[in-house]
């Protein structure tokens, strides 16, 4: 089985200032993991994903992402955040081989304050 | 390419009453699930197909089914409304890798009420 935690609810940060969102996550296999945005009124997005190779992964709007096995943590950053980025953020985690259910983590609401 | 739609929008139904939410691609994706989202609780799966004719549950199947005779359309039946299933109701679709996993697209949401 696998799960996602994301440890922080909500997030406030002020425009322009850098932002980390947590995830952690806990399988017994391989993993492959995701970071979707969701707007407000709107159906989610995808903003970057790990499968292998470099762990640092870069996803749209400026956004990364760092996967450190050791830890099993999936963190998203940016360092300069703009009022546009105020929306809900999920982290998900799939395991591997053929088709496997996507498990997402309860979110993180970012608002970014002028 | 409209991607996946889902209609109605919102919708308010008593409790008891049955209904039909819709769901199509046009992305030829094999790969389609219903979610719900409910605050504090993330997306949890409700059900999912890996090709027409072939659907299998989720994590919270009760009270709804589901039916796969397109590739393109995967509709979402609630049996008897409870004030429970409010939630807002999202369909996803993706190709259905089977070595690397493809992302997910998805629709815009139904906002359901159940009084």
């Amino acid at each position: 089985a696998q799960s996602v935690t994301q440890l922080d609810s909500q997030v406030p940060v002020f425009e322009e200032a850098p932002v980390e969102l947590r995830c952690n996550y806990s399988s017994s296999v391989s993993v492959y993991l995701f970071w979707y945005v969701q707007y407000p009124n709107q159906g989610l997005q995808l903003l970057l994903k790990y499968l292998s190779g470099s762990t640092l992964v870069k996803g749209i709007n400026g956004f990364e992402a760092e996967f450190n096995k050791s830890q099993t943590s999936f963190h998203l950053r940016k360092p300069s955040v703009h009022i546009s980025d105020t929306a809900e953020y999920f982290c998900a985690v799939r395991g591997p081989g053929g088709y496997q259910k996507v498990t997402f983590g309860i979110g993180t609401k970012l608002q970014v304050i002028p | 390419n409209a991607g996946v739609t889902q209609t109605p929008k919102f919708q308010v139904l008593k409790t008891g009453q049955s209904m039909t939410l819709q769901c199509a691609q046009d992305m030829n994706h094999e790969y389609m699930s219903w979610y719900r989202q409910d605050p504090g609780m993330g997306l949890r799966l409700i059900h999912y197909s890996v090709g027409a004719g072939i659907t299998d549950q989720g994590e919270v199947p009760n009270g709804y089914n589901v039916s796969r005779s397109t590739t393109e359309d995967f509709p979402l039946r609630l049996l008897s409304a409870a004030p429970s299933q409010t939630s807002v109701y999202f369909c996803a679709s993706s190709y259905a890798g089977q070595v690397e996993p493809y992302e997910q697209y998805f629709g815009p949401g139904t906002r359901l009420t159940v009084t």
